[in-house]
């Protein structure tokens, strides 16, 4: 059974840049939620994907775009990149959106932004 | 706002020290959740518990709801333990969590 599976691991791009990053969750979970963590911070709430509609959403400027789609697989864009913007971008599922369930990470993909 | 306070923010511990890492929180939550996170950089979760007491082998969690306080225990600390461990709770909501900035633990042989 395959867990949390995130691509790419890793990037560059340079500032004004747009990036795509992918994530497939859990066997079976249908919610998808995506993280920035910015180095030596903790996570922090991007946004929440359920019946491919964003559910709630951090506060993320609409730079950070998202989309579910059918499998419930998810993407995290980011348009027009800040060097802010660098981080390890983590994607978790869980099950019908539950925050009382146990969340499944992916190993996370790191942005680098010159 | 919901904020997550954890300390300490670095523990350095000789093998076979137990360990304790607490988490304090602001709002009343629907979960706390702790975390472990290795170099890497992967997620991987030890516990969810919104009541009591939780024990999976050598590592123990604790919750007191009405000081709005958890801890994370480690008995018989093992340079395998190294890793970050980071708390967070969905502060009421059902859709978002709150992260603390984690603890480094470091156990040395």
């Amino acid at each position: 059974d395959a867990g949390v599976t995130q691509s790419p691991t890793h990037l560059i791009k340079t500032r004004g840049q747009q990036v795509t990053l992918r994530c497939s969750p859990k066997s079976g979970h249908d919610t998808v939620s995506w993280y920035q963590q910015a180095l030596g911070q903790g996570p922090q709430f991007i946004f929440q994907y359920y019946e491919e509609e964003e559910r709630q959403r951090g506060n993320f400027p609409d730079r950070f775009s998202g989309h579910q789609f059918p499998n419930y697989s998810s993407e995290l864009n980011v348009n027009a990149l800040l060097l802010g913007d660098s981080a390890l971008y983590l994607c978790a599922s869980s099950l019908s959106g539950a925050q009382t369930g146990e969340l499944f990470f992916g190993e996370g993909s790191r942005l680098t932004v010159l | 706002k919901n904020e997550v306070e954890q300390s300490p923010q670095n523990l350095t511990a000789q093998e076979g020290e137990f360990i304790t890492i607490n988490c304090s929180y602001s709002v009343g939550i629907s979960a706390l959740h702790w975390l472990q996170q290795h170099p890497g950089g992967g997620i991987v979760s030890l516990f969810m518990l919104s009541s009591g007491k939780k024990k999976h082998g050598r590592l123990i969690a604790t919750i007191n709801i009405q000081e709005k306080h958890s801890s994370l225990h480690i008995t018989a600390s093992h340079p395998r333990d190294s890793a970050v461990y980071i708390c967070a709770n969905s502060g009421g909501s059902n859709y978002k969590l709150t992260f603390g900035k984690g603890t480094l633990l470091t156990v040395n042989p």
